[in-house]
């Protein structure tokens, strides 16, 4: 069935460094969702991408939706240590089911 | 607030034992809700889509009569952990879709260890 992959699973950086990551699918997907979760937490809803090439902001966070709809970014501008957490992309298929990625967690040194 | 609520927010048990765990949709009602595990360092796997009316729907690999699920009502579903093993431990997580949206809220997560 359709896959996201999520590479590297970790990832460090220096506080007020930017971050990027990605998500990748080898079949073209109708949305792209994407999901933080705090240590210990639950996933939260950060942003859904439907259109090709869309690209949406909030505040720090810049998410993208490429143009075949076969990838996805996200960018942290200045990362804080607020943005520790492991972000997750998924997408849904039939039935309204989401599948997640593997996730990359994000840790900050301040 | 919160819009989905998760009870217990943490259980141990012994092994053998049933655990029932309860998901609420606080702001509306669902007709489906799913059920979601997750293993320390993992992501999460979808487990079944609750269906109020009608039978849980099971993901492959995912054994029915061990993970009972029942949808009681609009705001209700339950997932019970039958003679639980220690390899059952994990954090199960339910989540609601908005009406009419793909956006889905999670709850905060139930802890299971079983001794």
């Amino acid at each position: 069935g359709q896959q996201v992959m999520q590479i590297p699973q970790y990832q460090h950086v220096q506080e007020g460094e930017d971050f990027t990551t990605y998500c990748n699918s080898s079949t073209t997907l109708s949305n792209i969702q994407w999901y933080k979760q705090r240590p210990g937490g639950h996933p939260v809803f950060l942003i859904q991408l439907v259109k090709s090439g869309e690209v949406k902001k909030q505040k720090r966070l810049t998410f993208q939706f490429g143009e075949a709809k076969k990838n996805s970014s996200l960018h942290i501008t200045a990362t804080q240590t607020t943005d520790v957490g492991t972000y997750f992309c998924a997408f849904t298929g039939a039935n309204s089911k989401l599948t997640f990625g593997k996730g990359i967690t994000l840790s900050v040194r301040p | 607030g919160a819009v989905v609520s998760q009870h217990p927010s943490w259980v141990i048990c012994k092994s053998g034992t049933s655990v029932k765990i309860e998901c609420r949709s606080l702001d509306f009602q669902a007709t489906t809700m799913f059920w979601y595990r997750q293993f320390p360092k993992q992501s999460l796997m979808l487990m079944a889509t609750s269906n109020e009316g009608s039978k849980a729907t099971y993901e492959q690999g995912v054994e029915k009569d061990k993970f009972l699920i029942n949808h009681a009502s609009l705001t209700l579903s339950t997932l019970t952990v039958t003679s639980a093993h220690p390899e059952d431990s994990s954090f199960y997580i339910c989540s609601v879709p908005t009406p009419g949206g793909d956006e889905q809220f999670f709850g905060p997560g139930t802890r299971l260890t079983v001794l």
